[in-house]
């Protein structure tokens, strides 16, 4: 079983539109949460950390429920530049530290 | 100029041939990795180094060695190359081991 699992999607949605997807994770011996946004055929960048509180930064929302084991991510007032795949990324104490990355969930968004 | 480097950016070559791959940054990183990334699977970790003396294999490490010749500069080899390594390969670099800059990728067909 991977470790950080994810809907590949793809989503489509509307200018404008909000949407979410989740993404879950096997290991409770988790550390830290990200969401990594990687651009068709580009290299992946970090987009936001996830706080157990939950976090905004400007249009996105990240979620953390640690007795479900998921991460979400909402993104609100859709734009055509927010196309892309995201990657949920997680970072357990069990691994060293290392960073686990989920296949990733595609977003497209139309005009 | 980019901070993290990779050449080539593109290679297509036979099964059993050696491949060299090579990354390197400017952002004076210690931690330096090495993933594969294929579709559906995610990106998967070859090998990290933190420092020019510390070497550690990753995932899925067989078939693959690296070389660390400087804080700078992380190699990945492919001793003899097979079909089921073609891929995206990423260097990524790290201050602190959570946020991971890549560098542009390296598509390599391996026929």
């Amino acid at each position: 079983r991977k470790e950080v699992e994810q809907d590949p999607g793809p989503f489509n949605v509307p200018e404008g539109a909000t949407v979410a997807f989740n993404c879950t994770y096997s290991n409770s011996a988790s550390q830290s949460f990200f969401w990594y946004r990687q651009d068709c055929r580009k290299e992946p960048k970090l987009l936001m950390s996830v706080y157990s509180s939950g976090n905004e930064d400007g249009r996105f929302t990240a979620q953390l429920n640690r007795a479900s084991q998921y991460i979400s991510l909402l993104i609100r007032d859709s734009k055509l530049s927010d196309s892309a795949t995201y990657l949920c990324v997680a970072r357990f104490r069990s691994n060293d530290y290392k960073l686990s990355f989920g296949a990733g969930t595609t977003v497209t968004v139309r005009a | 100029d980019a901070d993290v480097t990779q050449t080539p950016r593109n290679r297509i070559t036979k099964t059993g041939k050696r491949i060299m791959l090579e990354c390197s940054q400017t952002k004076g990183h210690d931690r330096m990795y090495w993933y594969r990334q294929d579709p559906g699977l995610g990106l998967r970790l070859i090998y990290y180094s933190f420092d020019v003396k510390d070497i550690n294999k990753g995932e899925i490490s067989d078939g693959y060695s690296v070389s660390r010749q400087a804080q700078a500069k992380f190699s990945l080899s492919l001793e003899s190359a097979i079909p089921n390594q073609t891929a995206l390969y990423f260097c990524a670099t790290s201050e602190t081991g959570v946020e991971q800059y890549f560098g542009p990728g390296t598509r390599l067909t391996v026929t």
